[in-house]
Parts: C-alpha cells; structure tokens; sequence
C-alpha cells in the first residue's frame, strides 16, 4: 500500500533562517506530488507542483522554492525565513490528475519567532 | 477562473439530524468536483468525488452528495450526524487544484 511521509511535525525557526521540509511517498512510482500551504485552519494555498524529477511548476511566486531531486520526494525549502511563513504545511500526492484524488501527509507546523 | 466556494464557515447539528456542508462551483467545461475531511492536526482525507455519471455519489463513513448541474453546486449530506463526524470538510476542484476555504462542522451530543 501507499503512504506519504513529512517530516518534521512541527518546527519553530527564527525569522531569517533557512527552511528544509521533506516529503517522501513510498508504495508508487511517478506520482504527482503536492506542496499546500494552510493558514490559521483553513483554507489551502496550492505552492507547487510535479508532474516528474526536476519538474516544478510554481502556483505563487514567493519565499519558498520546491525541488523533487528523486522520483517520490519532494523538498520545500526557503533561504531566509518571513514571519508570514508560518502556517501548517501538507504534502499530497496523486496518481496522474483531475480525476484521482489526492492523497495527504500530517503536515508540518511551522512557527516563525 | 474556475473556483469552488462553501459559503457557511460553520455548520452545527444535533447528533441523529441530518447534515448538509454547502459548495458551489464555477467551473467551464465538466467538473471534477471532490469532497475532503480534516481533523485536528492531519492532512486530509479523501471522501468522495463526481466525476461522471449518477449526480448522487456515495463516500466513505456514510457521506454523500449530489451533484447539482442546473444550481452549480455539489451539497456533502448525511442523513443522521455523528460526533465524531465533527471536523473540517473541504470542496476542491481537482482539475484546477483549488479547495474551498473549508466548513467547520460541529455535531454536538
């Protein structure tokens, strides 16, 4: 069976650090995979998205950039952290698009001080 | 621009009443229209989805909805609520990626 993996569940980091979260999917090959951004328990911002290895298609341009150096894993990473960073951060992935669902990690807590 | 919209950022119910968590749609073409739920600190799990065919699907833990061509909209029901069904529930359209702003949903005993 397919599970997704990230880590760390929560992070706290001051303002101006780097950003390193990871995601891995085990049980598929050639996922699409997912970063979303939740604020305050609500709604999702989709940040980026890949289709394959090296390929990244940004939804809002921001601090944040993703890379998928490997088949199942997708990184999401910052150089230099804004408080406006925080928020709960989920990886998905999905087979192909549209008409499969995606499938989520637990999310990481990011807290920026 | 496609977009699904839940109008109601809270639903309460009396556990055993029926439930309905509201999304409409603007979407051209044909709809992939998707129900999600989220509890405290988890990502979420998927519910049901409409793709084609009979407007009335049928999901996990009893859910269902209806999809509505003529209102543009796509109702999760349920017809007697449990307190553990008390989370968060999102409407996406899966073409587009997008995800309604959520609908917390409260059933109390």
């Amino acid at each position: 069976s397919q599970t997704i993996h990230q880590w760390p569940a929560t992070l706290v980091q001051p303002v101006g650090s780097p950003l390193s979260l990871e995601c891995t999917v085990e049980g598929t090959s050639n996922p699409n995979l997912y970063w979303y951004r939740q604020a305050a328990g609500r709604g999702l911002q989709l940040l980026f998205y890949s289709v394959g290895i090296g390929q990244i298609s940004s939804e809002v341009p921001q601090n944040l950039s993703a890379s998928r150096p490997q088949d199942r894993q997708f990184i999401l990473s910052s150089k230099k952290l804004l408080l406006s960073d925080s928020g709960f951060y989920l990886c998905a992935w999905s087979v192909g698009a549209g008409i499969q669902p995606q499938h989520f990690g637990d999310g990481t807590r990011l807290s920026i001080l | 621009a496609q977009s699904v919209a839940q109008p109601e950022d809270q639903v309460n119910v009396a556990e055993g009443n029926p439930l309905t968590v509201k999304c409409t749609y603007s979407v051209s073409g044909n709809p992939y229209l998707f129900w999600y739920v989220q509890y405290p600190n988890r990502g979420l799990q998927f519910l049901l989805k409409y793709i084609t065919g009979d407007n009335l699907v049928k999901g996990s833990y009893g859910f269902e909805a209806e999809f509505n061509k003529s209102q543009t909209s796509f109702h999760l029901k349920k017809p007697s609520a449990l307190v553990s069904d008390s989370a968060l529930y999102f409407c996406a359209d899966n073409n587009d990626m997008r995800f309604g702003a959520g609908t917390r949903l409260t059933v109390k005993p």
